[in-house]
């Protein structure tokens, strides 16, 4: 068990590119979420998934934003035609239920230039 | 916005002081779990509280759900230097399924020798 796991770790991309980020979760883990995180924040929720269906969304993302997990293994977060404002970090983590602890990646960096 | 709140955003303790860190919610929890952030590193899963009253321990570090599931706190007592770190309280809305936990802006510690 080598924890969660995301790629890129870092992305530097221009306004208006489309940018994908993948987390691997811990593989006996069925719950997975993605998160955003800019300085002096803690963690905003994004959505969430239980096997391969997204059962939480926020309201907060945009139609600029999805997340698959089409085999309930790994998960993408896709970003299209980016803004300044969606650089931050963007977080993965995995869960079993009982105890349900989360377990976080070590994140995706995205500046957009 | 957050809907969690954490008082002090940020606390300076001498090593070997105590502090307490909170978080209240506006709506009743069904659950609330803690976190520790080292600087340029991801969340880690400190503990979780499900019960009103609750109250857990875990070495130095004292965790305490409150009776009206509205709010939490997290003592520490002989701070030491590996208390550095952000501590965020992450809470799960009683009329909110699994998944869609609300983190607080965290509070930053900073410990002096």
């Amino acid at each position: 068990d080598t924890g969660v796991s995301q790629n890129p770790r870092h992305k530097i991309t221009k306004r208006g590119q489309n940018v994908t980020f993948r987390c691997d979760p811990i593989s006996e883990h069925n719950r997975l979420y993605w998160y955003r995180q800019t300085l002096g924040q803690g963690p905003e929720f994004l959505t969430y998934f239980q096997n391969e269906a997204q059962l939480e969304k926020s309201r907060l993302l945009s139609d600029r934003f999805s997340a698959e997990r089409p085999k309930g293994s790994f998960s993408t977060l896709e970003i299209q035609r980016t803004e300044q404002g969606d650089s931050a970090m963007y977080l993965c983590a995995s869960s079993a239920p009982f105890p349900d602890t989360q377990y976080f990646g070590p994140g995706t960096r995205l500046t957009v230039l | 916005g957050q809907q969690v709140m954490q008082i002090p955003q940020y606390q300076h303790v001498q090593e070997g002081e105590d502090f307490t860190t909170y978080c209240n919610s506006s709506t009743t929890l069904s659950n609330i779990q803690w976190y520790k952030q080292r600087p340029g590193g991801h969340p880690v899963f400190l503990i979780q509280l499900v019960k009103s009253g609750e109250v857990k321990k875990q070495k130095r570090l004292t965790f305490q759900f409150g009776e009206a599931k509205k709010n939490s706190s997290l003592h520490i007592t002989a701070t030491q230097t590996t208390d550095v770190g952000t501590y965020f309280c992450a809470g799960l809305r009683e009329t909110d399924s699994w998944g869609k936990f609300q983190f607080g802006a965290g509070t930053q510690v900073v410990v002096t020798p």
